[in-house]
């Protein structure tokens, strides 16, 4: 069955700390991954996407994620984090079935 | 570029009554999708219509059901309301239904809640 897993729920860092989600799935085929994020009182926007090729990608506001097939992981990164940063974060993937399986959300809460 | 909206923001229903949601899709996408939210969890998927046609549904009862029109707005039907049903409620569009290159896009959701 397919699933995502998020290790870290809630997270509090300050102001220029460096930041780094954990994500896992399980899927047996071919996987698009996906980060998403909820800042407060606003919809779902989408931060960045996997499909295929390099497996560091780039996405919106500084944030970056890096593809480990072997570790089945898709950790989101960002060098800085700023206060606006905070926001509820989830990673997600899509199989063949055009439905999105989605993780748990990490919280991040950054401190001024 | 008109993004996804949805309708209502919030609503309040009792056990036992039924309620509809409706979304527009983003300009240009022929595919939505339904997701439940509860507090404090990702989201869960419910079904997909693509063309007006079911494409795709999780492990959801049949007394949540869909629509799609031909404009490609949609609505989410749920009867029998329960408890657990209170969640948020989130549409998503799209333009290549059932492939896994999809990227969906979200509108700001509705907030039911069941007393």
């Amino acid at each position: 069955a397919q699933s995502v897993s998020q290790h870290n729920h809630h997270v509090i860092l300050s102001e220029a700390a460096s930041l780094e989600l954990g994500c896992n799935y399980s899927y047996g085929g071919t996987v698009n991954l996906f980060w998403y994020v909820q800042y407060p009182g606003q919809h779902l926007q989408l931060l960045l996407k996997y499909f295929s090729g390099d497996p560091l990608v780039k996405g919106i506001k500084g944030f970056e994620a890096e593809f480990i097939k072997s570790k089945f992981s898709f950790n989101l990164r960002k060098p800085s984090v700023q206060w606006s940063d905070t926001a509820e974060y989830f990673c997600a993937v899509m199989g063949n079935t055009g439905k999105l399986i989605f993780g748990q959300g990490t919280t991040l809460q950054v401190k001024p | 570029e008109t993004g996804v909206t949805q309708s209502p923001t919030h609503l309040i229903k009792t056990r036992g009554q039924q309620v509809t949601l409706r979304c527009s899709s983003q300009s240009g996408h022929n595919t939505v999708s339904w997701y439940q939210q509860a507090l404090g969890q990702g989201p869960q998927f419910i079904f997909q219509y693509y063309r007006e046609e079911e494409n795709g549904r999780g492990n959801f009862p049949p007394r949540f059901s869909g629509l799609q029109f031909p404009n490609y707005s949609s609505e989410l039907n749920v009867n029998a309301l329960e408890l657990d049903d209170s969640a948020l409620y989130l549409c998503a569009s799209s333009a290549l239904a059932g492939m896994s290159t999809d990227t969906q896009y979200f509108g700001p959701g509705t907030r039911l809640t069941v007393l």
